[in-house]
């Protein structure tokens, strides 16, 4: 089955900074990779997402690169803010697994002003 | 984007009792429902998957006797964790998903078994 690590598991950043997080699957037939952003004691909240016949993805300060190849793919948030803290979760699934998603561990960013 | 109530937001419940999670898609049809448990600092865990009017499917670990899932509509789905024991304290949080787009999720109940 599908496999994905997240790293770093946790991620400090100075505010104006940029973060970068990376993700790696296994299967090769996933083809949908969100992102999540969990506050604490809440859900997780879709920050962005990617399939995979696109590479890039941006939107507004916040974008995200998939490399097929490599099975790998990033989230960069840039100018980052004292409210961008919080926990990110990647995921990725396959159409053909009816939507089930897969997470990676999760990483803590925490943006100090 | 979608409207999901997941409730109760947290709990706490003597051991031995069951608890029902309850989750509602409001403004679209929940033809699937997956629930996730997840353990403090850790990832979530996928659970079960439903579909509605069909039993659930459960993952590999999870026993499907203890935690009960109905989805008996495709805007209601509930979790019953029967016979709670202190190690089933976790946060569950539900995910609903329709016919065209991803999943959504709910808020999170936060279960505490004392």
């Amino acid at each position: 089955g599908e496999n994905v690590e997240q790293h770093p598991s946790t991620l400090s950043v100075q505010e104006g900074d940029s973060a970068v997080i990376k993700c790696t699957y296994s299967d090769s037939a996933s083809n949908y990779f969100p992102w999540y952003k969990q506050e604490l004691g809440k859900g997780p909240q879709l920050i962005i997402d990617i399939r995979s016949n696109v590479g890039e993805k941006k939107d507004q300060r916040i974008a995200v690169t998939l490399n097929k190849t490599a099975k790998h793919f990033s989230l960069h948030i840039t100018e980052t803010q004292p409210e961008d803290s919080a926990v990110y979760f990647c995921a990725a699934s396959h159409y053909n697994q009816g939507g089930k998603l897969i997470f990676g561990q999760g990483t803590e960013l925490s943006v100090k002003p | 984007g979608a409207v999901v109530s997941q409730h109760p937001s947290w709990v706490i419940c003597k051991s031995g009792t069951s608890v029902k999670i309850e989750c509602r898609s409001l403004d679209f049809q929940a033809t699937t429902m997956f629930w996730y448990r997840q353990f403090p600092k850790q990832s979530l865990m996928l659970m079960a998957t439903s579909n509605e009017g069909s039993k659930a499917t459960y993952e590999q670990g999870v026993e499907k006797d203890k935690f009960l899932i109905n989805h008996a509509s495709l805007t209601l789905s509930t979790l019953t964790v029967t016979s709670a024991h202190p190690e089933d304290s976790s946060f569950y949080i539900c995910s609903p998903k329709d016919s065209y787009t991803e999943a959504f999720f709910g808020q999170g109940t936060r279960l505490t078994v004392v």
